[in-house]
């Protein structure tokens, strides 16, 4: 399984845009790159899903160099309500048993 | 549409006792997910069914742990002879898989609320 490494924290100020790095290394040729929410009491909740470029939805953008060891995050004017923890998985969506590893997500804390 | 359930939402057990989890996926995904989250920690993935079949067990922590799923439908995590770092909580997810998913141009993994376990 690809390993990702994320920043531990980050900090922003309302209306901001936030820009969150995921290192995926060793991606492979299936592997799709997806991020997850995650506010507190609560179950993570998917946000975007991509396989290469850029991918945009109602929530956020995501962009994957041509390479793919790497992937961002971008979050538009947050607001305090983004306040969460994001999580980087990377993994082949063929394979059930291939999205497992969340890790330790980036607890982004959004200020007034 | 109803979404993951789990059951019970909370539960306080004395050391030594058995607990059974209950996860009630979306109907028709086929995969079923448990994880374990303990306060301020990122998600640990415990074990994972492709219908009934769990393909590897080697994420469960102990052999205290069991699961199972019937009827390619619900499922339940059994903690025998609890322990206090039993306590933690406990995460349920369901999915499509991936061919099934390519009609929503997504794969995704939908997570119940949650099992909130702490052991005496």
């Amino acid at each position: 399984l690809a390993k990702t490494t994320q920043p531990i924290s980050m900090d922003s100020y309302e209306g901001q845009e936030v820009n969150i790095t995921c290192s995926h290394n060793n991606i492979a040729t299936n592997d799709y790159i997806t991020w997850y929410q995650q506010f507190p009491s609560q179950g993570p909740r998917f946000i975007i899903q991509g396989y290469k470029t850029k991918v945009t939805n109602e929530v956020a953008s995501l962009f994957i160099p041509a390479d793919r060891k790497s992937s961002t995050l971008s979050l538009p004017r947050v607001s305090l309500s983004d306040t969460a923890v994001y999580y980087c998985l990377v993994g082949d969506p063929n394979n059930a048993g291939n999205m497992l590893t969340f890790g330790g997500g980036t607890r982004l804390m959004v200020k007034p | 549409g109803a979404g993951v359930s789990q059951s019970p939402s909370n539960k306080v057990t004395e050391k030594g006792k058995d607990v059974e989890l209950r996860c009630d996926p979306i109907s028709g995904h086929t995969a079923l997910y448990w994880y374990r989250q303990s306060l301020g920690q990122g998600l640990e993935f415990l074990i994972y069914f492709q219908g009934n079949s769990a393909p590897d067990k080697s994420g469960l922590p102990s052999d205290r742990f069991s699961a199972e799923r019937t009827g390619g439908s619900v499922s339940t995590l059994t903690i025998q002879r609890t322990q206090q770092e039993d306590s933690a909580v406990y995460l349920c997810a369901s999915s499509l898989v991936f061919v099934q998913a390519l009609k929503t141009s997504s794969y995704e993994q939908y997570f119940g609320p949650g099992t909130r376990l702490t052991v005496t």
